[in-house]
């Protein structure tokens, strides 16, 4: 089972728009719409922000967004604000053999 | 509100059994349509899931770890339990638990999570 890939790093400016990507195969990310993305600032456990691809849990805003194509799923993250600077990790269903897979994570920078 | 909290030793040896718990306020495990994972973080790193179990007590591993880890859940404790053996420095990590829900958030995503409980391998 190998972890999805994430660019380690991603940045942009106050109220810029950033798009993360997460690619997998087509036993994880391109076989189910069951992809989730998690925020994580340092010390603290990580928080659902998507979930089923482009799907928000009540309280986040508006401005996370995600999206699949084949094997890569997106998140973007519009009108950076400096509360936006965090961890972000991607995670797709992979199967009842392998259930679930997590990638290596990006570090969004609010410039 | 559920809530979760890790509970268990900070301070393994190599070779032996890691064994943490998560006790489950706010809510039943064996919910229809819940599932709860173990999830964990080694310093400086990313996450990785190691497992779930769902309120019918079907489980799933991480085929990496498969072969060293039991999960399991008790409902009359309203608790669920990791055993991970043969522990090495390689396994040191933050230990979180957390829930998911097959109505409400789909399959492998979690909403809620614990606070995490940080277990170091060492002699």
């Amino acid at each position: 089972q190998s972890a999805l890939t994430q660019p380690p790093s991603a940045s942009g400016s106050p109220g810029q728009s950033v798009t993360i990507s997460c690619t997998g195969t087509s036993s994880d990310v391109g076989d189910y719409d069951y992809v989730s993305w998690y925020q994580q600032h340092p010390g603290k456990a990580p928080k659902l922000m998507i979930y089923e691809v482009n799907k928000r849990p009540s309280g986040v805003p508006d401005r996370f967004s995600g999206s699949k194509s084949g094997n890569t799923a997106s998140l973007t993250v519009s009108g950076l604000q400096a509360e936006d600077e965090a961890d972000y990790y991607c995670s797709s269903y992979a199967g009842s053999n392998n259930w679930g897979v997590f990638g290596g994570g990006t570090k969004l920078t609010v410039l | 509100q559920l809530q979760l909290q890790e509970s268990g030793p900070g301070l393994v040896k190599p070779s032996e059994t890691l064994s943490l718990t998560c006790t489950v306020s706010g809510g039943s495990i064996s919910s229809i349509s819940y599932y709860w994972g173990w999830i964990r973080q080694a310093p400086g790193k990313g996450l990785e899931w190691i497992g779930s179990i769902y309120y019918s007590g079907t489980t799933y591993y991480n085929p990496s770890l498969k072969s060293r880890v039991t999960i399991s859940g008790d409902t009359s404790k309203n608790q669920f339990s990791l055993k991970l053996t043969s522990v090495t420095a390689a396994d040191t990590a933050v230990y979180y638990c957390s829930r998911g829900s097959t109505v409400t958030t789909g399959l492998c995503a979690f909403d809620i999570w614990g606070q995490g409980t940080m277990v170091t391998v060492s002699p």
